[in-house]
Formats: C-alpha cells, sequence, structure tokens
C-alpha cells in the first residue's frame, strides 16, 4: 500500500540555518503530496502541496519539489527563524478521501 | 480564521468504558475525518464523513468505532468499548471540498488504563 517516510527527528538547527527535511514516499499511482505544520498546542496546518510530477509548493519560505524519479518531496527553507519550531509532516494522497501520513519529524531551532 | 475545535484536550477512561469524542468543525465545511495518532507513530486515517454518511474507512475503523453528526455543528468520534492500544492523540478534521487541504482540531489526547 501507500506509505511515507520522512527523516528521523528530532532535528535541532540555529536561526538562520538552511533546513532540509527528506521524504520519500511508496504509491502504486499519482499521489497528490504535501507538508503539514504543527506549531505547539496547535492543530495540523497545510504548509504547501504539490499535485504532479516537477511541481514546487512554496508557502512561508518553505519549497518542497514533487520528484517523480526519485519518488521525493524534501522540504526546504533557506534560513530558519525560532518560529519555524515545530513538526512537520509529509503526506500524500492518491483520491481517496485520506491522506497516508509519514511519522512527523519535530523541529527546534535555537536563537 | 476559523479553527476546528476539538473537547475534551484530555480523556482518560478505564478499558471497557465507552467514550466520546467531539468535534466542532468550521461551519462552512462538508468532509469530515478523523485521523489517530499513537505515541511514536504515524498518523493514521481512521475515517472520512460526507453527506451524513460514511465515505471510507481504515480497517482501524471496526466495530468498536462509530461517528456521528448529531446536529448541524457537532461531529463525534465513539469508541464503544476501549482497549489499552486505543490510547493515542485523536485529530479531527475537515474541509470544504475533499482531501486536498484539511484543516485539524488541536487533538484529544486518549488514555485507556
Amino acid at each position: 500500500g501507500d506509505s511515507v517516510t520522512q527523516m528521523e527527528g528530532p532535528v535541532t538547527l540555529s536561526e538562520e540555518a538552511f533546513l532540509t527535511i527528506n521524504c520519500t514516499y511508496t504509491a502504486t499511482g499519482y499521489p497528490s503530496l504535501f507538508w503539514y505544520v504543527q506549531y505547539p498546542g496547535e492543530g495540523l496546518q497545510l504548509l504547501l502541496k504539490a499535485t504532479k510530477a516537477d511541481d514546487k509548493g512554496s508557502n512561508k519560505g518553505f519549497e518542497a519539489t514533487y520528484r517523480k524519479e526519485t519518488t521525493s518531496f524534501h522540504l526546504e527553507k533557506g534560513s530558519v527563524q525560532v518560529s519555524d519550531s515545530a513538526v512537520y509532516f509529509c503526506a500524500l494522497s492518491e483520491g481517496a478521501q485520506k491522506l497516508v501520513f509519514g511519522q512527523g519529524t519535530r523541529l527546534t531551532i535555537n536563537p | 480564521e476559523p479553527e476546528v475545535t476539538q473537547t475534551p484536550s484530555h480523556q482518560v477512561t478505564q478499558m471497557g468504558q465507552e467514550v466520546i469524542l467531539r468535534c466542532v468543525p468550521i461551519s462552512n465545511h462538508l468532509y469530515f475525518y478523523w485521523y489517530r495518532q499513537i505515541l511514536g507513530q504515524k498518523v493514521e486515517f481512521l475515517v472520512s464523513f460526507y453527506n451524513n454518511e460514511i465515505s471510507e474507512k481504515s480497517e482501524i475503523f471496526d466495530d468498536q468505532f462509530s461517528v456521528e453528526r448529531p446536529d448541524g455543528s457537532n461531529f463525534t468520534l465513539k469508541i464503544r468499548s476501549t482497549k489499552l492500544e486505543d490510547s493515542a492523540m485523536y485529530f479531527c478534521a475537515s474541509s470544504d471540498w475533499g482531501f486536498e487541504k484539511l484543516f485539524f482540531g488541536s487533538g484529544t489526547q486518549l488514555s485507556v488504563l
């Protein structure tokens, strides 16, 4: 079945560092790909998405490119801030009424 | 910004007891979901609900689970006889159309003792 694998956390960086959180997926068809973020005490919220190969999703300085050849959707940000500290979830959907999530990666940014 | 509200934030129950987890989705949304996350594991889909009926459910969502939209605003998840392995964070979500952008509540942490 479909699955999503994220890099193990937790990840700790200094402010203004470059961020990459790896995400790879397994799917039978052509899924849509998502990054959700959960800030402390809040629900998951959609950060960005891409619906077909080579699409780039972007939001709040974060980017991820749908790479069909490597079945990946890595999350990147050029200069992280303390306010980016959160748990990040990679997810996919193949058009069914559900998302398949990775395990989440906890990111902590130190000033 | 509108948000999905879940109550309670924490629920402790004894094994075998019934629990009802409550959610108030965003008011103009049509699709409703429950997901759960056991500590240290992935967020898992449980069920989706549209037009007053279940549209999809996972293998986890067995006869011990049920969902209901008893009025125009609430969406509930009932577990009839809780087991230790039901201990998890339960997330409610809603969307205005399909799975493309879900809005999640902050979750109910269920502990079964």
